[in-house]
C-alpha cells in the first residue's frame, strides 16, 4: 500500500507570506495528525483529526495556523502570515487507531524555511 | 501531562557491537503504548519497535529489543550487531489511549562507526 504522502518536500518563503502543506494519508486510516518538528527536537502535535473532525487542536496557534480535512481524507495545513519561528519540518501521520495497535505511519515531511 | 525523557543526546557504537538507548517517561495511566521510532536524514519517521504496557514480556524485532520496566517507567532500546544503516536519530514515544496522541522525547543521535 502507498504510504503517507506529503507535499511539498521543501518550501522557502519570506516572512509574512502564506504557505500551505498537503497530506494524503493511508487509505482507511481515519485518524490524521499534523506534527511540527523544530531542528534538533522531537515532533510536537499541532492537530489531530478523527475523520473530518478536529478533535484536538489545543496546540495549534490559531491566530496564524489553520487546517482542514475535507471529506475525511486529504488534509491541508496553512500558515498565514508566516514568521521566522515557523521554520521547521511539518510531519503528517495517520493511523487506524487501536486496530493497528495505535501505530502511527508518518510521511516524509515538509521542510519550511522562512527568510 | 505525559512526558518522555531521553537524557543522552548522542551516542556512538562500533559496527557489529551492541548499544543501548535509554528512555524514561512519566504518566499516571496504567494502559498505554511505548514506541521507538528511527529518523534517518531523509526525515521519514520509521517505526522500530512497540511495547504494550499491559504485556510483561519485552518486545523483540530481529536485532532490536527493549527492556521495559513499568514500575520504574523506563523503556530502553537495545540494538545488537549494529549496522551502518542504523545510524539515525532515535525517538522514544508514548501513546495513551485517552488522549490518543503520540508524545515524543527530544531524540538521540546514533552514529555507527565502521
Amino acid at each position: 500500500e502507498a504510504g503517507v504522502v506529503q507535499s511539498p518536500r521543501y518550501k522557502i518563503i519570506e516572512k509574512k507570506q502564506p504557505v500551505a502543506f498537503w497530506c494524503n494519508p493511508i487509505s482507511g486510516h481515519n485518524t490524521l495528525y499534523w506534527y511540527r518538528q523544530n531542528l534538533g527536537q522531537g515532533p510536537e502535535l499541532l492537530i489531530r483529526y478523527e475523520n473530518e473532525e478536529a478533535v484536538d487542536d489545543s496546540q495549534l496557534p490559531k491566530d496564524r495556523f489553520s487546517a482542514e480535512r475535507l471529506k475525511g481524507v486529504d488534509s491541508t495545513l496553512k500558515i498565514q502570515p508566516a514568521e521566522l519561528g515557523d521554520s521547521a519540518v511539518y510531519l503528517c501521520a495517520s493511523t487506524r487507531g487501536w486496530e493497528s495497535s495505535n501505530v502511527l505511519t508518518f510521511g516524509a515531511g515538509s521542510r519550511l524555511t522562512v527568510l | 501531562a505525559q512526558t518522555v525523557t531521553q537524557s543522552q543526546p548522542e551516542m556512538s557504537v562500533q559496527e557489529a557491537e551492541t548499544v543501548t538507548l535509554s528512555c524514561t517517561y512519566d504518566t499516571s495511566e496504567s494502559d498505554y503504548y511505548l514506541f521507538w521510532y528511527k529518523q534517518p536524514p531523509s526525515r521519514q519517521m520509521i517505526l522500530v519497535i512497540r511495547q504494550e504496557a499491559y504485556k510483561q514480556q519485552n518486545a523483540t524485532e530481529n536485532r532490536f529489543s527493549v527492556n521495559f520496566q513499568k514500575a520504574a517507567k523506563s523503556f530502553s532500546l537495545k540494538i545488537s550487531d549494529s549496522q551502518l544503516g542504523d545510524a539515525a536519530m532515535y525517538f522514544c514515544a508514548f501513546f495513551q489511549g485517552g488522549s490518543e496522541k503520540l508524545v515524543f522525547g527530544k531524540g538521540m543521535k546514533l552514529t555507527v562507526n565502521p
